[in-house]
């Protein structure tokens, strides 16, 4: 099946730092990507919408600014977390839109998560 | 506004037991409806989805799910638990087959020995 990976799956930095995790679709192309947070115990809460080509589009109550997207190509989107502090610390989850195929439907594929701590 | 409850943050049975988990969803327009599983800190695994056409839908794992339109439910269901079964759950609604997922606040299923 399609897969999708998500770098680094692990991250521990200093507040005030800047994190990039980075989303790839393996053996497709996505013009569509998501990204995920989640935090403990807790469901997956979307937080915006990555498009290739174009402005990522932000749930409300997500800072734009904060959390930078960009997909740069058909099988990249990256989330950077600016000027993180202890609050932002989280699991991030990517998925993948693969396209729709002869008779089929689009289906969503996730990364395996990166975990973000900020210290 | 989509939006989707699971009844039970934690469900235990035994293995060898039937399992059932509930989720309920409210759409404005035709639903396209998931279950994903999720092992402690992995990424989401797809279990099965409703799209449109055959309301019992069979998945991986020996999952099944039913999509009842007139109580809003796609309730999950193993016949027999198996000790890997345990992870969480997460149902989910999609008006577009997969584009703006919103889930559930997933159920945590426990399988005694």
């Amino acid at each position: 099946g399609a897969v999708v990976s998500q770098h680094p799956s692990r991250v521990i930095c200093k507040s005030g730092t800047s994190v990039k995790i980075e989303c790839r679709s393996l053996d497709f192309q996505a013009t569509t990507m998501f990204w995920y947070r989640q935090f403990p115990k807790q469901s997956l809460m979307l937080m915006a919408t990555s498009n290739e080509g174009s402005k990522a589009t932000y749930e409300q109550g997500v800072e734009k600014d904060k959390f930078l997207i960009n997909h740069a190509s058909l099988t990249l989107s990256t989330l950077t977390v600016t000027s993180a502090h202890p609050e932002d610390s989280s699991f991030y989850i990517c998925s993948a839109i693969l396209p729709l195929t002869s008779g089929g439907t689009e289906t969503q594929y996730f990364g395996p998560g990166t975990r973000l701590l900020v210290l | 506004a989509q939006s989707v409850t699971q009844l039970g943050s934690h469900v235990s049975v035994s293995e060898g037991a039937l399992v059932l988990l509930r989720c309920n969803y409210s759409s404005s327009v035709p639903p396209y409806l998931f279950w994903y599983v999720q092992y402690p800190n992995q990424g989401l695994q797809l279990l099965l989805k409703y799209t449109t056409g055959a309301t019992l839908v069979k998945g991986i794992n020996g999952f099944e799910a039913e999509f009842k339109k007139s109580e809003t439910s796609f309730h999950l269901t193993k016949p027999s638990a198996h000790m890997s079964d345990a992870a969480e759950y997460f149902c989910a609604v999609s008006e577009t087959g997969g584009f703006k997922t919103i889930f559930g606040a997933g159920t945590r299923l426990f399988v005694k020995a």
